[in-house]
């Protein structure tokens, strides 16, 4: 089992440009997550998916586009890059049900945008 | 949304010493979850606190939810360099969590 992988792990941006962070998940987690990491504000929830084909608003969404388009996958696109950007994004996944359930992390990606 | 504020923000402490964060909430909370990172690493799960006045130990490690379910606490006995990173105390609402700001620990030798 790998768990959670997120891919790339460095990426370096220049304003304006786009890109794509990939979360891949092994575990058949229904719910998946995306937080921003940032110095002094701990991790903050960009989007988040409840199931294959949903997607919903976190607490900073601005920005950023996200789909789940199979079960094991959870996107997060930037589509005009800004330096506001510039953080560590991490990927997370867990169970669904009535309760709440611990969540598991990917090892993150730190994006800089210039 | 809910909001849960830690301190202290930093802690420096010598090995074998005791280490204790706090985590509070000014709404009353279904559950509370503690997660460790270490530098450079991702949040990893520690434990999960249901119950109103619930105390629960890991080895060296002492997690206890407040009477009202407004407050947590972490106790770590003796650190140790391993013990080094963030921790951070969430809030749960359904499957959304909040995270607190964390403290950070640093343990000299």
């Amino acid at each position: 089992n790998a768990g959670v992988t997120q891919t790339p792990k460095f990426r370096v941006l220049k304003t304006g440009q786009s890109m794509t962070l990939l979360c891949a998940q092994d575990m058949n987690h229904e719910y998946m997550y995306w937080y921003r990491q940032d110095p002094g504000m701990g991790l903050r929830l960009i989007h988040y998916s409840v199931g294959e084909g949903t997607t919903a608003k976190g607490e900073v969404p601005d920005g950023y586009n996200v789909s789940r388009l199979k079960k094991q996958n959870f996107l997060l696109g930037l589509e005009s890059a800004a330096p506001s950007q510039t953080s560590v994004y991490f990927c997370a996944s867990s169970y669904s049900g009535r309760l709440t359930y611990e969540q598991y992390f990917g090892p993150g990606t730190r994006l800089t945008v210039t | 949304g809910q909001q849960v504020m830690q301190i202290p923000q930093y802690q420096h402490v010598q090995e074998g010493e005791d280490f204790t964060t706090y985590c509070n909430s000014s709404t009353t909370l279904s559950n509370i979850q503690w997660y460790k990172q270490r530098p450079g690493g991702h949040p990893v799960f520690l434990i999960q606190l249901v119950k109103s006045g619930e105390v629960k130990k890991q080895k060296r490690l002492t997690f206890q939810f407040g009477e009202a379910k407004k407050n947590s606490s972490l106790h770590i006995t003796a650190t140790q360099t391993t013990d080094v990173g963030t921790y951070f105390c969430t809030a749960g609402g359904g499957n959304k969590l909040t995270f607190g700001t964390g403290t950070q620990l640093k343990v000299e030798l």
